[in-house]
């Protein structure tokens, strides 16, 4: 089955600065590639997803990028602000499942 | 937010005792999910539905049942509850069509349920 790795676990970063966060990927059947935002006591929540027919994909300040032959697909959040504060987690879809990477609890300070 | 609701929220129960959680939708997607929710483990797959009375299992699926009567219903029950169970477990919902890939949706979360087994 598909197993998802995320790095790095934990990352800080001053406000204003970008943030990069890695997945890597085993199943070459996963064709869709989302990216969720937990905020502390809630249900992680969809902030942008990449289909596997496309290279890169942008919203505002957040990016994704997929490599497919790499098997490498990453989140860049540029100018963070520190509403961005939460823990990320990204995902693969195998069919009809999702498997997601243990999450990268991001930081933004001050 | 998808029509998704948890319930109970909050649930402290005894070693041994059975628990039901309970998902609830309104959107009328085909595919429920239930994820445990572990701190260093992500969000791990317990079962899953397709369909009315379709359920498969997950990754982690020992020590859990699920049952899906209705299409807006996803039951997750541990029949003897035991402290490695102590987690918070979530709901999910998503639109898969094997015939037409576009009609695909993302996972839609629902707002999570804590459990504590003392």
């Amino acid at each position: 089955g598909e197993n998802v790795e995320q790095h790095p676990s934990t990352l800080s970063v001053q406000e204003g600065d970008s943030a990069v966060i890695k997945c890597t990927y085993s199943d070459s059947a996963s064709n869709y590639f989302p990216w969720y935002k937990q905020e502390l006591g809630k249900g992680p929540q969809l902030i942008i997803d990449i289909r596997s027919n496309v290279g890169e994909k942008k919203d505002q300040r957040i990016a994704v990028t997929l490599n497919k032959t790499a098997k490498h697909f990453s989140l860049h959040i540029t100018e963070t602000q520190p509403e961005d504060s939460a823990v990320y987690f990204c995902a693969a879809r195998e069919r009809q499942n999702f498997v997601f990477g243990p999450g990268t609890r991001l930081s933004v300070l001050p | 937010d998808a029509g998704i609701t948890q319930s109970p929220r909050h649930k402290v129960t005894e070693t041994g005792t059975p628990v039901t959680l309970r998902c609830h939708q309104t959107e009328n997607h085909r595919y429920m999910y239930w994820y445990r929710q572990d701190p260093g483990h992500g969000l791990r797959l317990i079962h899953y539905s397709y369909g009315v009375k379709d359920t498969d299992k997950g990754e982690v699926s020992d020590g859990y049942s699920v049952s899906r009567s209705k299409t807006e219903d996803f039951l997750l029950t541990l029949e003897s509850a035991t402290s490695s169970q102590t987690s918070v477990y979530f709901c999910a919902i998503s639109q898969n069509d094997h015939r037409d890939s576009r009609m695909n949706t993302e996972a839609f979360f629902g707002q999570g349920t804590r459990l504590t087994v003392v």
